[in-house]
């Protein structure tokens, strides 16, 4: 069956990276471009970017460019989320998700990981 | 940038029809997802395209899209519906995926 597991919760402080993992099982990993979502709390769901796991290449949302990157290793089917320069408001909860190439819906997803910045 | 707009609560009393909208500029023409959220979970897909259900979905969950507004219709609501639900599409202009505003379905 298809997953997606990711990271631990992360407690860091402002100006720091932080570095998100989510591995993928029970799929051809390079076949399905996984994307990022995130999800301060109390609010909604707010799109990351994307990475192509076949060839590396990312495509990031115009909110974070120039912050975040995503990267992949094929050897063990994981993707990472890495965001730098860390304010309070990066506050949320990251999940990585499964892109259906079909009709452009996200059909699995991660279980999430908590990032906390706080000084 | 594309923006989705849903209602922020909708309240349903058990065994009745919720209507969950989500409205933007000429949303007919594009593919709507959407989401079920349960407090402290990952989103779990409910309908895609606004036409059909993944496995293990069941058949109450349905969704609609024409014009400036599609639609997820929850019907005979049970209390393990409430959550929240947002809508999703691909913005070909942005080149981005967008997510709606989200609503919140009450069972009263």
């Amino acid at each position: 069956q298809v997953q997606l597991v990711q990271s631990g919760a992360e407690v860091m402080k402002p100006g720091a990276s932080v570095k998100v993992s989510c591995k993928a099982s029970g799929y051809t990993f390079t076949g399905y471009y996984i994307h990022w979502v995130r999800q301060a709390p109390g609010q909604g769901l707010e799109w990351m970017g994307w990475i192509n796991p076949n060839s590396g290449g990312p495509n990031y949302a115009q909110n974070f460019q120039g912050r975040v990157t995503m990267t992949r290793d094929t050897s063990i089917n994981t993707v990472y989320m890495q965001l730098s320069g860390l304010r309070f408001d990066d506050t949320a909860v990251y999940f990585c998700a499964r892109l259906n190439p079909l009709l452009g819906d996200f059909d699995y997803w991660g279980q999430g990981t908590l990032v906390t910045v706080s000084s | 940038s594309y923006v989705l707009t849903q209602p922020p609560s909708v309240s349903v009393a058990p065994g009745q029809m919720a209507r969950i909208t989500c409205g933007a500029n000429n949303i007919g023409t594009k593919s709507v997802h959407w989401y079920q959220q349960k407090p402290g979970q990952a989103p779990v897909l409910v309908d895609y395209d606004a036409s059909d259900r993944p496995s293990g979905i069941p058949q109450r969950f349905s969704g609609s899209n024409s014009g400036n507004t599609a639609t997820l219709t929850i019907s005979r609501v049970e209390a393990g519906d409430e959550a929240d639900y947002y809508c999703q599409v691909f913005d070909f202009d942005s080149d981005h995926y967008v997510f709606g505003t989200g609503t919140k379905v009450t069972v009263l």
